[in-house]
C-alpha cells in the first residue's frame, strides 16, 4: 500500500527556475527518502532526512521535514534539463518492520529550456 | 563501482510462459529487495533478503511469484505461467543494511510485457 504522496503529480518549469515538490505520509516515521528516475532507468537516492531533523541541503537540493504535518518538500535551485525525472519520496514507518519503505506515486518533473 | 545489474533488460513472454528474472546486487550488501513497478507509479514491495534468507515475501502477488537468493548474492525472480496483469517493471535493490535509514541502490529494472 502507499503511504507517501506527492505532489504535485506533474510539474513543468523552465530551466533556471526552483522546482518545489511535496510528499505527505499518514504514520509516523523514522526517516524519510528522496530518489530520482529517468525515464526507463532505475530509481537513484537523492537524500536521507531523519524524523529529528528538520531541513537537509545536498547541492542544488533542499529537502525540509515537518513531522508535525507529516510532510516533506524537496526544492530543486536553478533547474536544469538534466533534472528532468519522476521524484519518489520514500518513508519507513517506526511501527511497522524497519526494512520497509512505502512509496508514493512521484512527481513528473519536466524543465523546459 | 559495479552498481546492481538487472538482466534481461527486455523481456517478452507469452501467456503462460514462465520467466526467470536475475538480479545482481552489489557486493557486500546484506538487504535485497524486489519492487514492481507500473507505468506512472511508485515501487511496490514484492520480497525482502537478508543474505540468503528471505525475511518477508508478503508482497508476492501469487503463489505464481517466487525468489530465491541462495548464496545470499545473486538473486533470481520467477514467475510461472505468466498472465497479462504481471506485465510491469520489475526492479531489484541492494542496500548495506536493512533499516530504512539505509539508502537503496537500484539496478535498471527488467521490463516485462506478457502477450
Amino acid at each position: 500500500s502507499q503511504q507517501g504522496e506527492e505532489d504535485p503529480q506533474a510539474l513543468s518549469i523552465q530551466e533556471g527556475e526552483n522546482a518545489t515538490m511535496n510528499c505527505s505520509y499518514k504514520t509516523s516515521i523514522n526517516n524519510l527518502q528522496w530518489y530520482r528516475q529517468n525515464s526507463g532507468r532505475g530509481l537513484v537516492h537523492l537524500i536521507l532526512i531523519r524524523s529529528n531533523e528538520r531541513e537537509k541541503h545536498s547541492g542544488r537540493l533542499r529537502v525540509t521535514l515537518d513531522t508535525s504535518k507529516k510532510s516533506s518538500s524537496l526544492l530543486i535551485t536553478a533547474s536544469r534539463a538534466v533534472d528532468t525525472a519522476s521524484y519518489f519520496c520514500a518513508t519507513d514507518s517506526d511501527m511497522d518492520s524497519n526494512y520497509q519503505l512505502i512509496w508514493g506515486a512521484g512527481t513528473k518533473l519536466i524543465i523546459k529550456p | 563501482g559495479a552498481g546492481v545489474s538487472q538482466s534481461p533488460r527486455y523481456k517478452v513472454a507469452k501467456r503462460g510462459q514462465d520467466v526467470a528474472l536475475r538480479c545482481d546486487p552489489i557486493s557486500g550488501h546484506v538487504s535485497l529487495f524486489w519492487y514492481q513497478q507500473a507505468l506512472g507509479q511508485g515501487p511496490e514491495f514484492l520480497t525482502y533478503f537478508q543474505n540468503e534468507a528471505q525475511l518477508d515475501k508478503s508482497g508476492l502477488p501469487s503463489d505464481r511469484f517466487f525468489a530465491e537468493r541462495p548464496e545470499g548474492s545473486v538473486s533470481t525472480l520467477k514467475i510461472q505461467r505468466t498472465q497479462q496483469e504481471d506485465s510491469a517493471v520489475y526492479l531489484c535493490a541492494s542496500s548495506l543494511y536493512g533499516s530504512g535509514g539505509s539508502p537503496l541502490h537500484f539496478g535498471n529494472g527488467t521490463r516485462l510485457t506478457v502477450t
